[in-house]
């Protein structure tokens, strides 16, 4: 079975800084998603950023990018330019390319932003 | 918005009852999703139907089942509730089986259960 670990259960950024967020995962595929999902105190579940692992390039949202290592099963997010709206609990998410039983989660990075 | 509708939002019962959650996929879209969420065990995947049949099924204990209707709408039963029950119940869906070509599946607000 897949494994999603964040190491991080809080960090704290200045507003304007940059921020990562630490992500590895355990898999056995080759083929396969990633996500992060961003849960703000509402605690809708939001989309903010998803990876093919068949890609090599390294998927970028606006202020969010990725660093995505294949090989060492590590997946994580920069935020650059952070806003107080960003503050929330960022979940990492796995799922198998051809998966069939949703995605996986890490236990999530709570991320402040202080003013 | 994502699309995906859940009722209640807010829910309050007693130990040994039994309640239904309910979840409308987003339009066109045959696979529902059902994820826990409590404080000491994160978002655990619970089971998932696509197009009326269950494909997969995760930590879900045996006093809660589901199905999916002919309108591909969802419904969580949990019985014989429990303390440890109380959690956020979120429904997801996606296109296909395997969230189509973006694997991404689109989460509902949620369902908040609180047993007493």
């Amino acid at each position: 079975a897949q494994t999603v670990t964040q190491s991080q259960p809080e960090m704290s950024v200045q507003e304007a800084e940059t921020v990562t967020l630490s992500c590895t995962y355990d898999t056995s595929e080759s083929d396969y998603y990633l996500f992060w999902y961003k849960q703000p105190p509402s605690r809708q579940m939001i989309l903010v950023i998803r990876q093919e692992a068949y890609k090599q390039q390294n998927a970028t949202e606006n202020r969010f990018s990725v660093n995505f290592q294949k090989a060492a099963k590590s997946f994580s997010l920069k935020i650059s330019d952070s806003q107080l709206g960003d503050a929330a609990m960022y979940f990492c998410a796995y799922r198998s390319w051809g998966g069939a039983d949703g995605l996986t989660f890490g236990k999530g990075t709570h991320l402040i932003i202080q003013p | 918005d994502s699309g995906v509708t859940q009722t209640p939002k807010h829910l309050i019962t007693a130990t040994g009852q039994r309640v239904t959650l309910r979840c409308s996929p987003r339009s066109g879209d045959l696979s529902v999703y059902w994820y826990q969420q409590s404080l000491d065990q994160g978002l655990q995947f619970l089971i998932q139907y696509y197009n009326g049949e269950e494909r997969a099924k995760g930590n879900i204990l045996e006093r809660f089942s589901a199905q999916q209707f002919p309108d591909l709408h969802s419904e969580l039963n949990l019985s014989s509730l429990e303390l440890g029950d109380s959690a956020l119940y979120f429904c997801a869906s996606s296109v296909g089986l395997a969230g189509g070509n973006t694997g991404e599946l689109f989460f509902g607000e949620g369902s908040r259960l609180t047993v007493l």
